[in-house]
């Protein structure tokens, strides 16, 4: 079975700085896309971005981009500029492809602070 | 907002009783999933139907069932309810499964007493 780590329960970062939060997952599988989604206090789940493990290139979503590490199964979280906006829960998940579930990770709380 | 809705945003009911939860996907998906999120157990899918059909289970309670209807519409019903099973109930839906991504709805909150 899969798992996704998320080790830092929560992180703070000023604003207009950058942050990354760290994901690491196990799985024998080879093909699969990874995730991070995030949870403001509203509690909606918004997906922030995706990266296919077949390409090599690690994605990027405006200030949002990843390193995609897949031989040391690290999925780590960059976020540029931080604004006030940016705080919420942080989600890191996997899902097999051909799969059917999402595997989250514990989450990770940022607090962007003024 | 992702598209997808879900009914109602909050539920308080009492124990042993048996509570629905409706879930409209985005316009063309086919896929409809259902999560559970709680302080003890963090995000936990429950059940997956495709187009009408169950396609996969994960921790869903036998307390639990799901139907999707002809129009994708879905549907989460909770039996026998239990203190523990207050929780946020996300859906997701995608085009078919597999290799989309999942949007995520708003949420219901349910909160047994």
């Amino acid at each position: 079975a899969q798992t996704v780590t998320q080790s830092q329960p929560e992180m703070s970062v000023q604003e207009a700085e950058t942050v990354t939060l760290s994901c690491t997952y196990d799985t024998s599988e080879s093909n699969y896309y990874l995730f991070w989604y995030k949870q403001p206090p509203s509690r909606q789940m918004i997906l922030v971005i995706r990266q296919e493990a077949y390409k090599q290139q690690n994605a990027t979503e405006n200030r949002f981009s990843v390193n995609f590490q897949k031989a040391a199964k690290s999925f780590s979280l960059k976020i540029s500029d931080s604004q006030l906006g940016d705080t919420a829960m942080y989600f890191c998940a996997f899902m097999n492809r051909g799969g059917n579930k999402l595997v989250f990770g514990a989450g990770t709380i940022l607090r962007v602070k003024s | 907002d992702s598209g997808v809705t879900q009914t109602p945003k909050h539920l308080i009911t009492a124990t042993g009783q048996r509570v629905t939860l409706r879930c409209s996907p985005r316009s063309g998906d086919l896929s409809v999933y259902w999560y559970q999120q709680s302080l003890d157990q963090g995000l936990q899918f429950l059940i997956q139907y495709y187009n009408g059909e169950e396609r996969a289970k994960g921790n869903i309670l036998e307390r639990f069932s799901a139907q999707q209807f002809p129009d994708l519409h879905s549907e989460l019903n909770l039996s026998s309810l239990e203190l523990g099973d207050s929780a946020l109930y996300f859906c997701a839906s995608s085009v078919v499964g597999g290799i989309e991504t999942q949007y995520f709805g708003p949420g219901t909150r349910l909160l047994v007493l």
